[in-house]
């Protein structure tokens, strides 16, 4: 299985601030990409698509940097709610792929007031 | 009401025995997994089904037990032969393979 990797954390990161964090990815031939959130003791929740050089939803930016295959994802004008873990996730194209999206681990990110 | 529904919530087990846990979605998703997170870990793959009466093992699968004889259902069986089976248990459900997923609530299993 093709890796996905993404820094642990935690970031602690005072209210209002920008934060960002990458995801980098080993399978050149990915094409699509998924951000995800969860919060502690829930399931994971699908926070962002990207399908092409990036996307944007709000205060979430996500850019897909295919050079050097990490995607990151940014959040502006951050807020106490968004304290949670990032997964990134990663289609395997390779094998046919149909054992679905590698899972990074995740960054823990806590916003402080 | 559309969605992912994953029973029980919570389930506590005496070692030795076997438990079934129950994912059910109308979303009409061909791929269903089942994966386990431990605390301050990341997902593991344990099955996976592509479509109905067929299913692959993923990364974990020793110790488990899977079905699809629904499109619907993806029931998952923890056996005695799983070692350390506690554990939070999430099923998940996508279009496709190359598709995003989407979980259900998940089932916190608990051996005693």
């Amino acid at each position: 299985r093709k890796e996905v990797e993404q820094d642990p954390g935690p970031f602690n990161v005072p209210e209002g601030a920008t934060v960002a964090f990458n995801c980098t990815y080993s399978n050149s031939a990915s094409q699509s990409f998924f951000w995800y959130r969860q919060d502690c003791r829930k399931e994971p929740k699908l926070l962002m698509s990207v399908y092409s050089s990036g996307n944007e939803d709000g205060r979430f930016t996500a850019q897909l940097n295919r050079a050097s295959q990490y995607i990151s994802l940014l959040i502006r004008d951050s807020k106490l709610s968004d304290s949670a873990t990032y997964l990134c996730a990663v289609p395997d194209p390779t094998g046919g792929g149909a054992d679905g999206l590698t899972f990074g681990k995740g960054t823990h990110l806590i916003i402080q007031p | 009401d559309g969605g992912i529904t994953q029973s029980p919530k919570y389930l506590f087990r005496k070692e030795g025995q076997n438990v079934t846990l129950s994912c059910e979605q109308n979303l009409n998703h061909d791929a269903m997994y089942w994966y386990r997170q431990d605390p301050g870990q990341g997902l593991r793959l344990i099955y996976y089904s592509q479509i109905v009466n067929d299913f692959q093992k993923g990364d974990i699968a020793e110790g488990y037990s899977v079905s699809r004889e629904k499109k619907e259902s993806f029931p998952l069986t923890v056996t005695s032969a799983q070692k350390n089976p506690t554990a939070f248990y999430l099923c998940a459900t996508a279009f496709s393979s190359y598709n995003e997923q989407f979980f259900g609530p998940g089932t916190r299993l608990t051996v005693l």
